[in-house]
């Protein structure tokens, strides 16, 4: 079982529905990131967590909100969704947000429609 | 501009056999790091090897080896020994600091193992 989950794996919405996407992490990681991976796309980096503190946001729309409460969780809110954003949506931790040795470890990812 | 490239959309390879999947990359910053994952059909992203880029020795792992070219700005993986279970996606990625914590990945390359 990976150290990263994430709930739920599918999602379906609506254009008007508010809807939370969960990560969890129990690899005592301080570092947490929210990817996106489209079809025929690389995998987008939208946001990274540091201790808790946001410490990168990848010009993502406001529709997309990140939370993070404290260094195992991390969510993101997501409300009025357009159909573009529908896409794979991965966590990934790591011990810290450096650039050197930095390993991360990533959950299955939620697999989200948006209609 | 930072950039990872993957040219190679698709690969075969005969069971057993060595492969080589290329990555080249664009940077101006003189520190950073380059990742090879590997994504199954199920979705998780498994992360495979790094090579920092003062590393002076090309990193191994296993059946996975970074063959790391400063000079040209490419980091192939050569995976030895192919296995059916190692049909995947398999993506390179570059972890730089210029604007702040920021991750690349590449568009990926489907390795497809022969029996």
């Amino acid at each position: 079982e990976t150290g990263v989950t994430q709930t739920p794996r599918h999602l379906v919405m609506g254009m008007t529905n508010k809807k939370s996407l969960k990560c969890e992490q129990h690899l005592g990681h301080n570092a947490m990131y929210w990817y996106k991976q489209s079809a025929k796309k690389p995998l987008e980096l939208m946001f990274v967590y540091s201790l808790e503190e946001r410490v990168e946001n990848n010009s993502v729309p406001s529709r997309f909100s990140p939370e993070c409460p404290n260094s195992s969780h991390l969510f993101l809110h997501l409300h009025t969704l357009q159909p573009e954003d529908s896409a794979l949506y991965l966590c990934a931790s790591s011990l810290r947000a450096r650039k050197d040795y930095n390993e991360q470890f990533f959950g299955p990812g939620t697999r989200l429609t948006v209609l | 501009a930072q950039k990872i490239t993957q040219t190679q959309p698709g690969m075969f390879v005969q069971e057993k056999e060595a492969v080589t999947l290329d990555c080249t990359y664009d940077t101006s910053d003189q520190s950073y790091g380059l990742f090879w994952y590997k994504q199954p059909s199920s979705g998780e992203m498994i992360f495979l090897i790094y090579q920092g880029s003062y590393d002076e020795q090309n990193a191994t792992e296993g059946r996975y080896s970074l063959n790391f070219q400063k000079a040209r700005k490419s980091a192939n993986l050569v995976i030895s020994a192919s296995q059916l279970g190692d049909s995947a996606m398999y993506f390179c990625a570059m972890w730089y600091t210029t604007g702040g914590f920021k991750t690349i990945f590449g568009a990926g390359t489907r390795l497809f193992v022969k029996a």
